[in-house]
């Protein structure tokens, strides 16, 4: 149990255009699910946090107009890059946080996006 | 910011030995540590949480032990195999937020068992 999925697994776009990403956690609830990115020899850095139908927190120096996170049900949480630059070029990957509300839980991830923007 | 070490940065191990290797983590507001095991093009796969100083946890092979009191954290691995060949990261996990917050990681230690 306790896997996530996370779509697309990499995605190649023009600067400018939107890319969405979706994390989905397939066979438990997360009222809470994490935005992490990871650049070339760093450490995965948090982003944001989605509540199931709240607003994302984001993390210091995260523009939060240009990354949109959604987080409408229990089972799916998505990440649009709006207008991408060449410097949002990252791995994106998300996790799931599976236990009561408080607590060390275990926090699930996908397998992460790679996103190469042109 | 928080700062999380691990080391070494990377490790080529025989197989059949065993090895162990560090994360360090701040001392104070500590609420957990947790540890991954990521193979390229897959999920992170969640190794152990530890909340409690002197704690040690055991999975087969591979065990860890924590001391929050001085902030490390040490991961063993017994008689290495090669699906053992993996990066392995830590990952803070701060008491300010009740233990909702997202996690502070290390860079990982890059750990290639040599048949």
């Amino acid at each position: 149990g306790a896997v996530v999925s996370q779509h697309p697994s990499r995605v190649i776009c023009k600067s400018g255009t939107s890319v969405k990403i979706e994390c989905r956690s397939l066979d438990f609830q997360a009222t809470t699910m994490f935005w992490y990115r990871q650049f070339p020899k760093q450490s995965l850095m948090l982003m944001a946090t989605s509540n199931e139908g709240s607003k994302a927190t984001y993390e210091q120096g995260v523009e939060k107009d240009k990354f949109l996170i959604n987080h409408a049900s229990l089972t799916l949480s998505t990440l649009t890059v709006t207008s991408a630059h060449p410097e949002d070029s990252s791995f994106y990957i998300c996790s799931a946080r599976r236990g009561l509300a408080g607590g060390p839980a275990t926090q699930y991830f996908g397998p992460g996006t790679r996103l190469l923007v042109l | 910011i928080l700062n999380v070490e691990q080391s070494p940065q990377s490790l080529h191990v025989q197989e059949g030995d065993s090895t162990n290797f560090t994360c360090s983590f701040p001392s104070s507001n500590f609420y957990a540590l947790h540890w991954y095991r990521w193979e390229t093009a897959k999920s992170p796969e969640a190794l152990f949480v530890m909340t409690l100083n002197g704690d040690e946890k055991k999975k087969g092979r591979i065990s860890a032990t924590l001391n929050t009191k001085e902030g490390y954290s040490y991961l063993y691995i017994k008689g290495s195999q090669p699906e053992d060949s993996a990066t392995y990261l830590c990952a803070f996990l701060g008491r300010s937020g009740g233990g909702a917050d997202g996690l502070t990681f290390g860079k990982g230690t890059h750990l290639i068992i040599q048949p």
